[in-house]
């Protein structure tokens, strides 16, 4: 069971990109669990960016992150996304996308348990 | 919110030694809400123990976590190689500054 991440890659400050994350293995239950984006920065230590809860009826965002970034799932492709807008210098990263512990549970006191092989996402002029 | 410290910042260990890493929160938190994770270079942090001191599956033994209220432990009984990497605490959104266990 993985998850196999996609669509990071060089952007400039102001424009957008979205991330995606796909679920893979037989008994993942993608479908019963919160999934979570967690970054990075060079040198740095996680930050948690977004969660979403098995049934989208729960939504959250860090406070850097929250008017410019939506988190959304697929639970028929099995698939993550994170759509980026107005991007900037700080948003700099390796994203991960992240499977919660717990099944049928809101985004908030998680336990993060699969993760992603992460996606460097640069922003440059 | 609750924040997160954890201390030391470096830990110089030699293999076979016994690491012990603390993570302190600024008020008393529920233990079923704190984890610990392993991260290596060029890697993905690594689930160890959640709830404070349930190992997540495959962890081995010699990682063991404690604690209450506001001050938590993980322990890794024997070093191996294999276990020179950073470690972080964490609860709910929060992520604690990490811990870096490294070759003496």
């Amino acid at each position: 069971v993985q998850l196999v991440q996609s669509g990071g890659g060089l952007v400039k400050p102001g424009r957008s990109l979205r991330l995606s994350c796909e679920a893979s293995g037989y008994g993942f239950s993608f479908d019963h669990h919160t999934m979570h984006w967690v970054r990075q920065a060079p040198g740095k230590g996680l930050e948690w960016v977004a969660g979403i809860s098995w049934n989208s009826g729960s939504i959250g965002y860090a406070d850097s992150v929250r008017g410019r970034f939506t988190i959304s799932r697929d639970n028929v492709k099995g698939s993550l996304y994170l759509q980026m807008n107005s991007l900037r210098d700080e948003d700099m990263a390796v994203y991960y996308c992240v499977k919660a512990l717990y099944e049928y549970g809101d985004y908030v006191g998680d336990v993060f348990h699969i993760w992603g092989q992460g996606t460097v996402v640069t922003v440059s002029s | 919110e609750i924040g997160l410290t954890q201390s030391p910042g470096t830990l110089s260990l030699s293999s076979g030694e016994r690491a012990t890493l603390s993570c302190r929160a600024s008020q008393n938190i529920d233990i079923s809400h704190i984890a610990w994770y392993q991260q290596k270079p060029g890697q993905a942090p690594r689930l160890l123990v959640y709830g404070a001191s349930r190992r997540a599956t495959g962890i081995p033994d010699r990682f063991s976590g404690s604690g209450s209220g506001t001050d938590f432990t993980l322990t890794i009984s024997s070093l191996e190689p294999e276990d020179f990497a950073v470690y972080y605490c964490q609860h709910h959104s929060i992520f604690g500054p990490g811990t870096k266990v490294d070759i003496k």
